[in-house]
């Protein structure tokens, strides 16, 4: 069965703090996602990682960086929090689309949730 | 730059019957991917549904299926014998092909179920 982790369900962090957020999948893919989702917003793309240390800016990349060591593990880090990080995170991955026409089914986390006070 | 709106933050629909939610997305690509997700309360991310732009055909999952029009860019997701289970977020999304494909979700729709 897939599987996407995310360690942390719940999370609540003072302003100021630097806040790690890990997510670990164990089906060998080679593109995973950091998704912040709000209310009437949707999901926003923070940023994502195609391979092992390579990594694009998302939509929403201020105030973030990730970390991409090694191919099952891709981490979320705000630097310095701020209260206006209060959301839900969404870590998903799905395999490679090179030489394929389909379409890859992305698993999701289960999401964590943080709070910045 | 790629966009996806759904126009209905809520629906309704009476157990049994059908419902349709709406998508529509902006995007000059001519290969690409268009999802439904499903997000429970539990706010894991269930995939419910998925057409690749190149099919003509609508792809269709048991009592899910989809109306995709292409050159209107129009997405819309059918549930036929509404259940109880159903009721959640649902949530449109593009991905063109590619490698460094980024997934674009709409803003999400609520539906309730009622008995």
């Amino acid at each position: 069965d897939v599987k996407v982790t995310q360690s942390s369900r719940y999370l609540v962090k003072r302003t100021g703090e630097k806040v790690f957020l890990e997510c670990v999948q164990d089906m060998d893919h080679e593109n995973m996602f950091w998704y912040r989702q709000d209310p009437g917003l949707g999901l926003r793309l923070i940023y994502f990682s195609y391979d092992v240390k390579m990594k694009e800016k998302g939509d929403i990349p201020e105030g973030y960086s990730v970390s991409r060591e090694k191919k099952e593990r891709f981490s979320l880090i705000l630097e310095s929090a701020s209260t206006n990080q209060t959301s839900m995170y969404l870590c998903a991955s799905k395999t490679s689309d090179l030489g394929q026409r389909i379409g890859n089914t992305i698993y999701f986390g289960e999401g964590s949730w943080l709070t910045v006070v | 730059a790629q966009t996806v709106t759904q126009s209905q933050p809520e629906m309704s629909v009476q157990e049994a019957e059908t419902v349709t939610l709406s998508c529509t997305y902006d995007t000059s690509e001519s290969d690409y991917y268009l999802f439904w997700y499903k997000q429970p309360p539990s706010r894991q991310m269930i995939l419910v549904i998925r057409q690749e732009a190149y099919k003509q055909q609508n792809a269709t999952e048991n009592r899910f299926s989809v109306n995709f029009q292409k050159a209107a860019k129009s997405f819309s997701l059918k549930i036929s014998d509404s259940q109880l289970g159903d009721a959640a977020m649902y949530f449109c999304a593009y991905r063109r092909s590619g490698n460094t494909g980024k997934l674009i979700f709409g803003q999400g729709t609520t539906l309730q179920v009622k008995p």
